[in-house]
Formats: structure tokens, sequence, C-alpha cells
């Protein structure tokens, strides 16, 4: 079983539209838990951490179940350049981190 | 603040050709990542530096790759001989002693025929 598992996609959505993405874990040990964003041909850049609490930066909200050992991002109002790739990081003992694989977003005018 | 720099961008090698990468991590940032990342996947470790030392090299495959990063600053991924299968692009990232959070340089995309 992978580390991290994340649903490649491709999600089409049209402008302005909610999309939600999600992301498992295996280690119910981890303790650090991120979205990067990763466009066509660049590095990855982080978009948010994942707080246990829950968290909200403008359009973007990511929350942690640890329950159920995922991660989730919402886009509400999606943007033309929301397009790209977003990768879930999840940082476990001994400050070891696990990429998924990514969640493509096509946003659509 | 200057980001994470990396040489080169690309790179076109024959295979049993060696070939190095170079990355200058932000001032201050003192865990320095590899990473090596394939169409489609998300990035895998291949080393871990704090400071000097590597703290955790068990992915990368030592009878053809290398690192070094001798003063605790920039430093050098290696590999020889290359195959064909080492096309990909390989990523340094950094972060800082108080935060998880990672930055990536560019990138050197390279290709293996």
């Amino acid at each position: 079983r992978k580390e991290v598992e994340q649903d490649p996609g491709p999600f089409n959505v049209p402008e302005g539209a909610t999309v939600a993405f999600n992301c498992t874990y295996s280690n119910s040990a981890s303790q650090s838990f991120f979205w990067y964003r990763q466009d066509c041909r660049k590095e990855p850049k982080l978009l948010m951490s994942v707080y246990s609490s829950g968290n909200e930066d403008g359009r973007f909200t990511a929350q942690l179940n640890r329950a159920s050992q995922y991660i989730s991002l919402l886009i509400r109002d999606s943007k033309l350049s929301d397009s790209a790739t977003y990768l879930c990081v999840i940082g476990g003992n001994f400050n070891k981190f696990y990429f998924g694989s990514g969640t493509k977003l096509n946003v659509k005018p | 603040e200057a980001g994470v720099v990396q040489s080169p961008r690309y790179k076109i090698i024959e295979k049993k050709q060696p070939v190095a990468f170079w990355c200058n991590p932000i001032s201050g940032h003192n865990t320095l990542y590899w990473y090596l990342q394939n169409l489609g996947q998300g990035p895998e470790l291949l080393i871990r530096y704090e400071n000097e030392e590597a703290v955790d090299d068990s992915q990368l495959p030592k009878d053809r790759f290398s690192a070094e990063r001798l003063k605790g600053v920039d430093s050098t991924l290696k590999i020889q001989p290359a195959e064909l299968g080492d096309s990909a692009v390989y990523l340094c990232a950094c972060s800082a002693g108080d935060t998880d959070t990672q930055y990536f340089g560019p990138g050197t995309r390279l290709t293996v025929l």
C-alpha cells in the first residue's frame, strides 16, 4: 500500500465551481500535512499547511481527518488560474515527507 | 530573497555517461533535499541533508548515485553511469530548521538517450 494516495483526476470543472480533493495516508503517526500546487513543467509550491482544526485561506479550505486518515482541499469559486496539479504531502517521523502523485485540476471557461 | 537555484536546467546525455546537478539553497536553510520526479508522479526523496550530514539516504541508489554537501550550503548530485531509466526531473528543496515548509528549485530535466 502506498504511503499517500490521491485521485489523479483530471477534475474538469467550469469557472465558478466548487471542487474538492481528498488525499489518504497510511501512517497513523503522521505529524504534518500540506497541500502543494504544481504547474506544468514547474516546481511544486506550498499552497497551504493543514492544521488539525482546519484552516482557510481565501477561496481555499483545508481539513484533516485523523480518524479516517485523510486530508482534503476545497476550492470555491474556481478560477482559470487554479488549473494545476495539487500534491498532498504528509510528514512522518524523522522529518520524512511523502508526496502523493497529484490531482490534476482543469478549470474551463 | 533569492530562491533555490539549480543548474543546469536541462541536460541531455547518452547512457553510460556521467552527469552532475548543482543546487544552492535559500540562505540559512539548513535542511536540503534531493528529489526525483517522474512524469505524472509526485517527487520521491533521494537524500536529505541536515547541514553537511546526510541523515536519510535510504532511497539513494548508491551503486550509481552520489551526493555531497561539503560545507553545509550548496550541494551536488551525481549519477555515474547514467541509465535510460534515470530520465526524470531532479528537484532540490530546502527548509529552515523551525518549519517543515519546503521550498523547491526549478529542477533539472535530465534526458538519457
